[in-house]
């Protein structure tokens, strides 16, 4: 079983549409979780940083985690074109990621 | 000017040869890391520093060394390149309180 588990899609969604982007994990001991977003040819670009379970907003973007379930989300409203990214999920035990976990990351493509 | 930028931006090379990838970073981040990226593998990390007397092997540093010059500059060698090298690398830096921070990586081809 992988540390991270990511479904690759591709997901394709119409603009404005609601995206929900999950990964599940099997080490409980991870406490800090991120979200990042990788347009083609290009790094990876931080989205969300969030530390144990709850909840965190910023802008059209959610972050969700459930230690519980070992279940974190990302939600996007309203999603744009500009959304169409490939968004990797990822984790580590320690404050800033001395080895940060990475899932595959999930293709969204949002049409106009 | 990017906070973290990386030479060259792409390589071509053959099997054999010695290859250096350079990261600079401009944040004061103490902690540096090189990734590899490959398609279907997701983000593998190779080496990081926590300062520039402290180097560990992350989960692939078979084949890769690195050097820590400076706290702003890590670089990456291959020293004897071999085709399944291949790859998109990143270097990144971290802050304690708000995650790692990406260059724009480096595309190297080995053929």
């Amino acid at each position: 079983q992988k540390e991270v588990e990511q479904d690759p899609g591709p997901l394709s969604v119409p603009e404005g549409a609601i995206v929900s982007l999950n990964c599940t994990y099997s080490n409980s001991a991870f406490q800090y979780f991120m979200w990042y977003r990788q347009y083609s040819r290009k790094g990876p670009e931080l989205l969300m940083y969030t530390y144990s379970s709850g909840n965190k907003e910023d802008g059209r973007f959610t972050a969700q985690v459930d230690k519980s379930s070992k279940y974190i989300s990302l939600f996007i409203r309203d999603s744009q074109p500009s959304d169409s990214a490939t968004y990797l999920c990822a984790m580590s035990e320690s404050q800033a990621g001395t080895a940060l976990i990475f899932g595959k990351g999930t293709t969204l493509s949002v049409s106009s | 000017d990017a906070d973290v930028t990386q030479t060259p931006r792409n390589r071509i090379t053959k099997t054999g040869k010695r290859i250096m990838l350079e990261c600079s970073q401009t944040k004061g981040h103490d902690r540096m890391y090189w990734y590899r990226q490959d398609p279907g593998l997701g983000l593998q990390l190779i080496y990081y520093s926590f300062d520039v007397k402290d180097i560990n092997k992350g989960e692939i540093s078979d084949g890769y060394s690195v050097s820590r010059q400076a706290q702003a500059k890590f670089s990456l060698s291959l020293e004897s390149a071999i085709p399944n090298q291949t790859a998109l690398y990143f270097c990144a830096t971290s802050d304690p309180d708000r995650g790692q921070f990406f260059g724009p990586g480096t595309r190297l081809t080995v053929l």
